[in-house]
């Protein structure tokens, strides 16, 4: 069973410029989340994805956007990109159907912004 | 809103010694769900545990244990004989039994670090 895997593992942005990050989803998941985790601080809920669609938001900007593909892979776009934009993003999966929370989070991308 | 709160920042231990990890959350859901996870530093979350506002009883998994008391809003983890591989980062967090199942807000976390 393959995991949940995030590219680009690292990454270096500077002020303005927009980002996105991919996700794919650990098999027989339909269920995608993301996190911001800045540093030192706890993870974020940014937004999930079910069946292709938004599925609830937490406190993020529309500059944060995503997608998720029929395969359940999914991307986060993030545009006008600002320092504090500086994090961890973590990706989540899990199937719809199970028990609330149990999430199998990939390795996250970190991504820095100058 | 949902809040958790993680007062131990770090905690440092030698192998072998049992360590308490604390967390206090706020509700005001009368259904939730409390949830443990631990962060190695590879980066990905790690699910231990998880409890729903109904069960209390408290729940042993090896040398791992918790302790969910309602009364005081509390969720705490021990661990038992602590291993150097227990070193890590560890979030307590919560969820309504909503629809947004999948929203956890977490604490900030507590660093641990056991020594050999």
């Amino acid at each position: 069973e393959t995991g949940v895997t995030q590219s680009p593992t690292h990454l270096i942005k500077t002020r303005g410029q927009q980002v996105t990050l991919r996700c794919s989803s650990q098999s027989g998941h339909n269920t995608v989340s993301w996190y911001q985790q800045a540093l030192g601080q706890g993870p974020q809920f940014i937004f999930q994805y079910y069946r292709e669609e938004e599925n609830g938001r937490g406190n993020f900007p529309p500059r944060f956007s995503g997608l998720q593909f029929p395969n359940y892979s999914s991307e986060l776009n993030v545009n006008a990109l600002e320092l504090d934009d500086s994090a961890l993003y973590l990706c989540a999966s899990s199937p719809r159907e199970r028990t609330a929370g149990e999430l199998f989070f990939g390795e996250g991308s970190r991504l820095t912004v100058l | 809103a949902q809040k958790v709160t993680q007062a131990q920042t770090e905690i440092s231990v030698v192998e072998k010694e049992d360590v308490t990890l604390d967390c206090v959350y706020e509700t005001r859901d009368t259904t939730y769900y409390l949830f443990w996870y631990k962060q190695p530093p590879s980066g990905e979350l790690v699910f231990l545990i998880r409890r729903n506002s109904f069960d209390e009883q408290n729940e042993i998994s090896g040398r791992y244990s918790w302790n969910f008391q309602k009364s005081t809003s509390s969720f705490n983890f021990t661990i038992t004989a602590s291993q150097v591989v227990d070193s890590a980062v560890y979030f307590c967090a919560l969820s309504d039994s909503g629809g947004s199942n999948y929203k956890l807000t977490f604490g900030k976390g507590t660093l641990l670090t056991v020594n050999p």
